[in-house]
């Protein structure tokens, strides 16, 4: 099972609004509303942020949404703040019943 | 307060075993799949293993199938991850955690992490 392709980095100063995609194949993404989203912080675990697509956890900011089209999948990140700034990685259920990762995204907020 | 405590790791030479343990508490644990991820020094999360709430369904990543073993102990709170014939691409931080909802192992609680080192 190949890893999800995630762009490797983007920035954006704060208040602005970043989108961060995700691609997979119909065997991951496209198979499912299975897609989640994942902030993690320098030495930390990966926090969930987005499930099924564009759900969102208690207590995770609605500056936070996803989306999906076919075998692609997105994380909109509103009003940027500077805690904000993390590497981001998607991930999706398979139709093995697996769960495949994207190689991550590095977000610097300026 | 839902907590995962994993323990286990620790430096162990090619071809040889661990055993990772994890201890849920905070919520009812039969009711909701696990996983076990890990993560290598400097690289993403990789999805190793996955359970359901009552032990039935089981799932690993190929590059561990016939060498790992995941089980729960529903009656202890507890989950292993039996790991055989260690390979130095098994090293990582190896995390628990649990599912949010049931299906497509979207994980919300996630331990501190175990770290295992496979070298001689």
């Amino acid at each position: 099972q190949s890893a999800l392709t995630q762009p490797a980095s983007v920035s954006a100063s704060p208040g602005q609004s970043i989108t961060i995609s995700c691609t997979g194949t119909s065997s991951d993404i496209g198979a499912y509303n299975y897609v989640s989203w994942y902030q993690q912080h320098p030495g930390k675990a990966p926090k969930l942020m987005i499930y099924e697509v564009s759900n969102r956890p208690s207590g995770v900011s609605n500056r936070f949404s996803g989306s999906k089209s076919g075998n692609t999948a997105s994380l909109t990140i509103s009003g940027l703040l500077t805690e904000d700034e993390a590497d981001y990685y998607c991930a999706s259920c398979t139709t093995s019943s697996t769960l495949v990762f994207g190689g991550g995204t590095k977000l610097t907020v300026l | 307060e839902v907590q995962l405590l994993e323990s286990g790791g620790g430096l162990v030479q090619p071809g040889g075993s661990l055993r990772l343990s994890c201890a849920a508490s905070g919520f009812s644990f039969s009711d909701f799949a696990m996983s076990w991820v890990r993560q290598a020094p400097g690289k993403g999360p990789e999805w190793v293993s996955g359970i359901s709430g009552s032990g039935g369904d089981i799932y690993y990543v190929d590059s561990v199938k016939g060498r790992f073993t995941i089980s729960r102990d529903n009656s202890k709170n507890t989950m292993k991850l039996q790991m055989n014939n260690l390979r130095a691409e098994d090293t990582a931080v190896y995390y628990c955690a649990k599912e949010i909802v049931s299906g497509g192992w979207p994980l919300d609680y996630w331990g501190q992490g175990t770290l295992v080192t496979v070298s001689s």
